[in-house]
């Protein structure tokens, strides 16, 4: 069984101060895992996704996640937040590097202050 | 990245009608497609898995005689929700993947409104 859990359902920041989403997660197999963002009303858009090579992950629009398999963790980072990336952020756990069984968390919503 | 469209992006519809939602891959083949649900401020929740050419695996609490899903073809996936009711409104999102495809793409969603 897989789960993932996203720690704070609110983040909020100033423009141009660091992000940090925080997730935890957990799986029986080497699992793949992936952020996903989605603004109001729309689908969800590819952040970036651990699949076993470098645990050092960089996305798309400037972020990055550190897969640290002793704190089961993947927390999703940003140097420098901008505006527009005030939307709702998704962990999502797969096994064994498989897309046919995705785990979503609970979704992180965040806010970016002027 | 490959591209996963949906149609409609918005339906309102009558409480009692049915409701069709497509879902298509533009550039892939698509073995198999899965339908979420999301609630407002909801996480997304696995509605359905269907593979081309054969019936639906559905999720366990989710209708299946009310949540028909169809797979005829590799690019093609329908949704048709029957008998529409206001606790059906909801966002509905598809996503696809294929042979070699290690993600899930997602569609932009299809937003139900049953009056």
């Amino acid at each position: 069984a897989q789960s993932v859990t996203q720690l704070d359902s609110h983040v909020s920041v100033s423009e141009g101060t660091p992000v940090l989403l925080r997730c935890n997660y957990s799986s029986s197999y080497s699992p793949s895992l992936f952020w996903y963002v989605q603004h109001p009303n729309k689908g969800l858009q590819l952040l970036l996704k651990y699949t076993s090579a470098a645990t050092l992950v960089k996305g798309i629009n400037g972020f990055e996640a550190e897969f640290k398999k002793s704190e089961t963790s993947f927390h999703l980072t940003k140097p420098s937040a901008h505006m527009s990336d005030a939307a709702e952020y998704f962990c999502v756990v797969s096994d064994a590097g498989s897309a046919r069984q995705l785990t979503f968390g609970s979704g992180t919503q965040l806010t970016v202050l002027p | 990245g490959a591209v996963v469209s949906q149609h409609p992006s918005w339906v309102i519809c009558k409480s009692g009608t049915s409701v069709k939602i497509e879902c298509r891959s533009l550039d892939f083949q698509a073995t198999t497609m899965f339908w979420y649900r999301q609630f407002p401020k909801q996480s997304l929740m696995l509605m359905a898995t269907s593979n081309e050419g054969s019936k639906a695996t559905y999720e366990q609490g989710v209708e299946k005689d009310k949540f028909l899903i169809n797979h005829a073809s590799l690019t093609l996936s329908t949704l048709t929700v029957t008998s529409a009711h206001p606790e059906d409104s909801s966002f509905y999102i598809c996503s696809a993947t294929g042979q070699g495809v290690k993600t899930q793409y997602f569609g932009p969603g299809t937003r139900l409104l049953v009056l």
